[in-house]
């Protein structure tokens, strides 16, 4: 089963900040936070990761709470090309290697 | 240009043959990936493999295999024991990066068994 929990849709006009929630509330100490997007046919695309500190990259923004039970994916200015489903991840605990994806969230940009 | 290729993008099959998706990396990675992703779904694991000659199953594994000859490929067979093997199929390899292991994919092959 999936690790996350995150809306199945959301709407953000163009040029305006997009806010990607997600819920992670079993989260291990040693898991990270993982962001990806796909866009519609293709393979998905890194976007972030992180453990405890908000992070920030040429793409995005990741804002993690203190208790790390949740996070939010800040995309600055969004784009209409920023349409895609988003994926939060968290990386499984026993398998270094393993990550569990969900059904992840339809961000669709509107001009 | 560094990446990960799969090909063919798609790809037709007969119910009952065997079919080989292609993947490579020149990426220098380590690890590699296959995975399943089904219309509306996340991703699922098949199969990965940390090192050249060496592999795991998945959570998904039945009726494929793979094989990890070089570090460079890692080509999954579909068999004809898969139930159900319509689906996109996506590699992916990877690298150690601040502590996490951060997955790069290619662009999928969508495979349709008639």
């Amino acid at each position: 089963d999936a690790k996350t929990t995150q809306p199945t849709s959301m709407d953000c006009a163009e040029g305006r900040a997009a806010n990607l929630p997600c819920n992670h509330s079993t989260i291990s100490g040693n898991e990270y936070v993982y962001w990806y997007r796909q866009i519609h046919s293709q393979g998905p695309q890194y976007i972030i990761h992180g453990l405890k500190n908000n992070e920030t990259n040429e793409m995005a923004s990741l804002i993690i709470t203190e208790d790390r039970k949740s996070s939010t994916l800040i995309l600055p200015h969004a784009t209409l090309r920023d349409t895609a489903v988003y994926y939060c991840i968290v990386r499984g605990g026993d398998s270094n290697y393993q990550l569990i994806w969900g059904a992840g969230t339809k961000l669709i940009i509107k001009p | 240009d560094g990446g990960i290729t799969q090909s063919p993008k798609y790809l037709f099959r007969k119910e009952g043959q065997n079919v080989t998706l292609s993947c490579e990396q020149n990426l220098n990675h380590d690890a590699m990936y296959w995975y399943r992703q089904d219309p509306g779904q996340g991703l699922r694991l098949i199969y990965y493999s940390q090192i050249v000659n060496d592999f795991q199953k998945g959570d998904i594994a039945e009726g494929y295999s793979v094989s990890r000859e070089k570090k460079e490929s890692f080509p999954l067979t579909v068999t004809s024991a898969q139930k159900n093997p319509t689906a996109f199929y996506l590699c992916a390899s990877s690298i150690e990066d601040r502590g996490g292991d951060t997955q790069y994919f290619g662009p999928g092959t969508r495979l349709t068994v008639l």
